[in-house]
């Protein structure tokens, strides 16, 4: 079985500061991992993703991800955090050894940047 | 993104009614999904389909049906909606082939309200 936590409902942070989205992971076999985010009234999006090779993954809007195998962690950076990247994050995990596999998402974390 | 369209997006309905709940793409892609949504639990699989002659059931499927009238068209329906059933319903797409090892594109979600 594969699961995903997200151990803060919500994360404050003001603009201009580093934000850190927190995310661990369980699978049997390779991870797979993903962040979207979610705006009011909108479906996912993506942001990153990381399969193999790097551990820091780079995506849009300039966020970023570390995956910590020994941690199993992939938790969601960005340096500096803008009003408008106030959104739901929803981290998900695939086992990469079944092309068949589905995602699990975690339960997501919102996320509120004040000016 | 418009290449993932859900319609109605927004449906309030009384217990016991069937409702029909649909989602076109123009992604091409072999692959869709239907998820809800609710607070704290993140997205939650109900059905997938491969391809058009494949239909697979997700971790809550029960009181759920769904039809792959083409490639491009993927039908969720309840067949007599309850009040528990009320939640935010994705439909999403992937394509196996490309490389993205299951990045899921969503659709904007249909908010569903059963009276």
């Amino acid at each position: 079985a594969q699961s995903v936590a997200q151990p803060e409902d919500q994360v404050n942070v003001a603009e201009g500061n580093p934000l850190t989205v927190k995310c661990t992971y369980s699978v049997s076999g390779n991870p797979y991992l993903f962040w979207y985010v979610q705006y009011p009234n909108r479906g996912l999006q993506f942001l990153l993703k990381y399969i193999t090779g790097d551990n820091l993954v780079k995506g849009s809007y300039g966020f970023e991800a570390e995956f910590n195998k020994s941690q199993t962690s992939f938790h969601l950076k960005k340096p500096s955090a803008l009003v408008s990247d106030s959104a739901l994050y929803f981290c998900a995990v695939r086992d990469g050894g079944n092309a068949g596999n589905m995602l699990t998402f975690g339960g997501g974390t919102r996320l509120m940047v004040k000016p | 993104d418009a290449d993932v369209t859900q319609t109605p997006r927004n449906r309030i309905t009384k217990t016991g009614k069937r409702i029909m709940l649909e989602c076109s793409q123009t992604k091409g892609h072999d692959r869709m999904y239907w998820y809800r949504q609710d607070p704290g639990l993140g997205l939650r699989l109900i059905y997938y389909s491969f391809d058009v002659k494949d239909i697979n059931k997700g971790e809550i499927s029960d009181g759920y049906s769904v039809s792959r009238q083409a490639q491009a068209k993927f039908s969720l329906s309840l067949e007599s909606a309850i009040p528990n059933q009320t939640a935010l319903y994705f439909c999403a797409t992937s394509d196996p082939e490309a490389g993205s090892y299951n990045e899921q594109f969503f659709g904007p979600g249909t908010r569903l309200t059963v009276l």
